[in-house]
């Protein structure tokens, strides 16, 4: 099963653009992470966000955190070619024993 | 920190046949994860281990999965009867942790092809 769900499932931008990216998800977490993926490769973890934060920086990554609407939003500003890949957020549920469960993914292609 | 290791890292096989896959995580990581990823999709969770113990396993995995982590290293996944439905990426992560699941390593993957 997958709880979170990414919005949109694709985005090509120009390099220099900001890229925005959106998770949402169903219940309640201890923590929301975002990944990134380059075709055929692992995933490497990007930040986490806890749910008691709002917002978090990262060098170029801008992630916020609304648990009302159980929403997350990675930003990625001033985009290179080099960020195409795909990105995924994860939600670590706050029930006891389960595992990272990851959405589907945005697909973001920048375009020099 | 020589990173989280998985082989193979492609593997074709015959319907019917059996599997194993191997993953060596980071040495001093107590949690270990395998997920499978088909094209287009974002990775689905199988199971996970803290140490040596299984602590959760997908409703979605069929018996003919099974997964071991003997003395808490090391971890095996096996496929039984593979069928062509199993096609996918499996990719195996580990972590450092307590209750909470923080930021997972992720190996390469074992790219599997059943004909």
């Amino acid at each position: 099963s997958q709880q979170g769900e990414e919005d949109p499932q694709a985005l090509s931008i120009q390099e220099g653009e900001n890229a925005t990216m959106n998770c949402s998800y169903k219940t309640s977490i201890n923590n929301l992470q975002w990944y990134r993926q380059n075709s055929g490769r692992g995933l490497v973890h990007l930040i986490l966000i806890r749910s008691n934060e709002r917002e978090k920086h990262s060098g170029r990554l801008r992630v916020t955190l609304d648990t009302s609407k159980k929403s997350s939003s990675l930003l990625i500003t001033a985009s290179r070619a080099a960020d195409t890949a795909s990105y995924f957020c994860a939600t670590d549920a706050r029930q006891a024993g389960t595992a990272l469960i990851f959405g589907k993914g945005t697909t973001l292609s920048v375009s020099s | 920190d020589t990173g989280v290791s998985q082989n193979p890292r492609h593997k074709i096989t015959k319907r019917g046949q059996n599997v194993t896959f191997r993953c060596d995580p980071i040495s001093e990581h107590n949690r270990l994860y395998w997920y499978r990823q088909t094209l287009g999709q974002g990775p689905e969770f199988l199971t996970y281990f803290q140490n040596e113990a299984q602590l959760e396993k997908s409703r979605l995995l069929s018996d003919r999965f099974s997964a071991e982590r003997p003395k808490g290293s090391f971890s095996t996944l096996e496929i039984q009867r593979t069928e062509q439905g199993d096609s996918a990426m499996y990719l195996c992560a580990s972590s450092f942790g307590g209750t909470i699941n923080e930021k997972l390593f992720f190996g390469s993957g074992t790219q599997l092809s059943v004909l």
